[in-house]
């Protein structure tokens, strides 16, 4: 599996735009990447997933470079609601999941 | 349609003990994957189940842990002679019986507190 780095934590305020840029420099050809959220007491969430280029849901926008070795998860208008630990994961689509200590989005009023 | 249950939310055990964990996966799923959280890490997948079958346990640790999904009822966890280091967070996830590439759905979890 694709060893994945992301910031710690990051701080926003309500209303604006987070960014979480997920480095992953040995990403694989069969590689996905996939972003779930994670709310104290919960378990993940589902939230994008990509391989290249741009994807946009609902939720938020993926956005994958050509070399594939980072990608940018991007919140548009976070609320407070929003506040829980992204993960980013990279690996084969396959059910073997693997989390790393993800980024703790902390959103402020 | 309801979520993935798992019951009990908290569990308290002493050393020694044994701890059933419980999971209901989402109507209409017939894959159950279970993952271990400990306290500031991610989670890491321990084991994955269809109905009366293990299919990959290659993450459960080599003794007392065992799992189960029979024909009917939860998928169940269990850890015989609980120790310390077994407090953690314990996340069931469903996936319908399409294939293993779909989406996981991850329960409530169950916080075991091993005395």
């Amino acid at each position: 599996l694709a060893k994945t780095t992301q910031p710690i934590s990051m701080d926003s305020y309500e209303g604006q735009e987070v960014n979480i840029t997920c480095s992953h420099n040995n990403i694989a050809t069969n590689d996905y990447i996939t972003w779930y959220q994670q709310f104290p007491s919960q378990g993940p969430r589902f939230i994008i997933q990509g391989y290249k280029t741009k994807v946009t849901n609902e939720v938020a926008s993926l956005f994958i470079p050509a070399d594939r070795k980072s990608s940018t998860l991007s919140l548009p208008r976070v609320s407070l609601s929003d506040t829980a630990v992204y993960y980013c994961l990279v690996g084969p689509n396959d059910y073997k999941l693997s989390f790393g200590a993800g980024t703790t989005v902390t959103v402020r009023a | 349609n309801a979520g993935v249950m798992q019951n009990p939310r908290h569990l308290v055990r002493r050393r020694g003990q044994e701890a059933r964990l419980r999971c209901s996966p989402m109507k209409g799923h017939s894959h159950v994957y279970w993952y271990r959280q400990l306290p500031e890490e991610g989670l890491k997948f321990m084991v994955y189940l269809q109905k009366e079958n293990i299919i990959d346990e290659s993450g459960m640790p080599k003794e007392r842990f065992s799992a189960e999904f029979p024909k009917e009822g939860p998928s169940i966890l269990r850890i015989q002679q609980v120790v310390r280091g077994d407090s953690a967070a314990y996340f069931c996830a469903s996936s319908p019986p399409r294939g293993v590439q779909d989406t996981q759905y991850f329960g409530p979890g169950t916080r075991l507190t091993v005395l």
